[in-house]
């Protein structure tokens, strides 16, 4: 069965800091899709990226950077330089086909970052 | 681009009435999803319409909820009579294709819902 596991559940720090937010995922499928969203106090859930499990490059943007290790069901992310602005609660999430071909997208429990200056 | 809306943001109301909620989706999304998001919870999908069909509502609580999608635009979700548990965020998200699997999901600002 599919699942996310963001182990982490709050994170404070201090602006300009680096953060790392963890999430490992479970699947049986070989092809999957993953994601992260940002969930700011306004509530709206904004999407980042999107990664395939064919695709194991990491990816940069910005001060934002993704690690996806298949070998570790793992996918990552870490904000460099901390800002305010970055202090929301981030979802990591997968898609794949599910049992019988059943699409759904499983959202982790969130990880509430606060950016102190 | 407009990005998906939703009304109202915020609603309170008593336990046994009536609520509704509106979604119009990003314009030319055939796919409309609402979730629901329980206080400390990730988002979990309630139904998911592609145009005017529900094609998965199998976690739709049928005896209190009802949704429609009647010209594969707008939807209405709603709950009667609400129960204290109901109190959530209920977001709307569409994506341009039935692929659920790789589409990208954009998510509306949600309703914030409390029952007392």
């Amino acid at each position: 069965a599919q699942k996310v596991t963001q182990a982490q559940t709050e994170i404070s720090v201090v602006e300009k800091e680096d953060v790392t937010l963890d999430c490992v995922y479970e699947t049986r499928d070989t092809t999957y899709y993953l994601f992260w969203y940002k969930q700011p106090p306004s509530g709206e859930l904004v999407f980042l990226i999107r990664r395939n499990s064919f695709d194991e490059q990491n990816e940069i943007s910005g001060r934002y950077s993704w690690n996806f290790q298949k070998s570790t069901s793992s996918f990552n992310f870490t904000i460099t330089a901390s800002q305010v602005v970055d202090s929301a609660v981030y979802f990591c999430a997968l898609s794949d086909l599910g049992a019988g071909g059943s699409e759904k997208l499983v959202f982790g429990k969130g990880m509430k970052l606060t950016v102190n200056p | 681009e407009a990005g998906v809306v939703q009304s109202p943001r915020y609603k309170i109301i008593e336990k046994k009435q009536p609520v509704a909620f509106w979604c119009n989706p990003i314009s030319g999304h055939n796919t409309l999803y609402w979730y629901r998001q329980n206080l400390g919870q990730g988002p979990e999908l309630l139904i998911r319409y592609e145009n005017e069909e529900a094609v998965d509502d199998s976690q739709l609580p049928k005896d209190r909820f009802s949704a429609e999608r009647l010209k594969g635009v707008d939807s209405t979700l709603k709950i009667q009579p609400a129960e204290l548990g109901d109190s959530a965020v209920y977001l709307c998200a569409s994506s341009p294709t039935e692929s659920v699997f790789r589409e990208t999901q954009y998510f509306g600002p949600g309703t914030r819902l409390l029952v007392l």
